[in-house]
């Protein structure tokens, strides 16, 4: 079974600045890996995600992610954070039997 | 479009009574469903999926159940709620073959 690790449960940033969101995973073999986003008492959204090609993806809202297979990691970043990118951000895997796995979460809090 | 509706928003039930959530799914045929529950502070654990009218699979022991009685109607039960029942509860459907979920807007659970 793979595991998806968030390493930060909450990340405070000024308004303006960059941002990068930590998630790895377990097994380097094939995956699918996903970010969704959670604003308050909502259900998830996709932000992203990595099937294969490119490793560097582009999704909504300005953010994008990096697969990283020999780190399994797949950071999301965001150049430049506003107030309305506050919520929590899930990183998942999807495996080869159709499971999928999720971190924990980062609440992601931007202050102005 | 595909659209995916999940219903109460909120609920506050005392321990001991009954629960029905339910998920229904428009604008698609025999999508493969999902219950996932997020405790406060922790991520998605997933519940129950079914890939079929009256198929459920239970990923994890608990006094919950699942049903599946029309083909995108999936409804979370339970004849006695615990206080550890208290959490988020996401509905969510995918596509045999598609590679991300689309998430209900969740239902906040408080067993008091």
């Amino acid at each position: 079974a793979q595991s998806v690790t968030q390493l930060d449960s909450q990340v405070p940033v000024f308004e303006e600045a960059p941002v990068e969101l930590r998630c790895n995973y377990s097994s380097s073999v094939s995956v699918y890996l996903f970010w969704y986003v959670q604003y308050p008492n909502q259900g998830l959204q996709l932000l992203l995600k990595y099937l294969s090609g490119s490793t560097l993806v582009k999704g909504i809202n300005g953010f994008e992610a990096e697969f990283n297979k020999s780190q399994t990691s797949f950071h999301l970043r965001k150049p430049s954070v506003h107030i309305s990118d506050t919520a929590e951000y899930f990183c998942a895997v999807k495996d080869n039997f159709n499971k999928f796995y999720f971190g924990s979460g980062t609440k992601l809090n931007v202050k102005p | 479009s595909q659209t995916i509706h999940q219903w109460p928003a909120t609920l506050v039930q005392p321990v001991g009574s009954p629960l029905s959530l339910e998920c229904t799914v428009e604008g698609t045929s025999n999508p493969n469903l999902y219950w996932y529950r997020q405790a406060a502070g922790r991520g998605l654990q997933l519940l129950f999926y079914s890939v079929g009218i009256g198929q459920i699979s239970s990923e994890v022991p608990q006094n919950l159940s699942a049903s599946r009685p029309q083909d995108r109607q999936f409804i979370l039960s339970s004849k006695k709620l615990l206080l550890s029942d208290s959490g988020f509860y996401l509905c969510a459907w995918r596509r045999d073959g598609d590679y991300g979920y689309t998430f209900g807007s969740g239902t906040r659970l408080t067993v008091v």
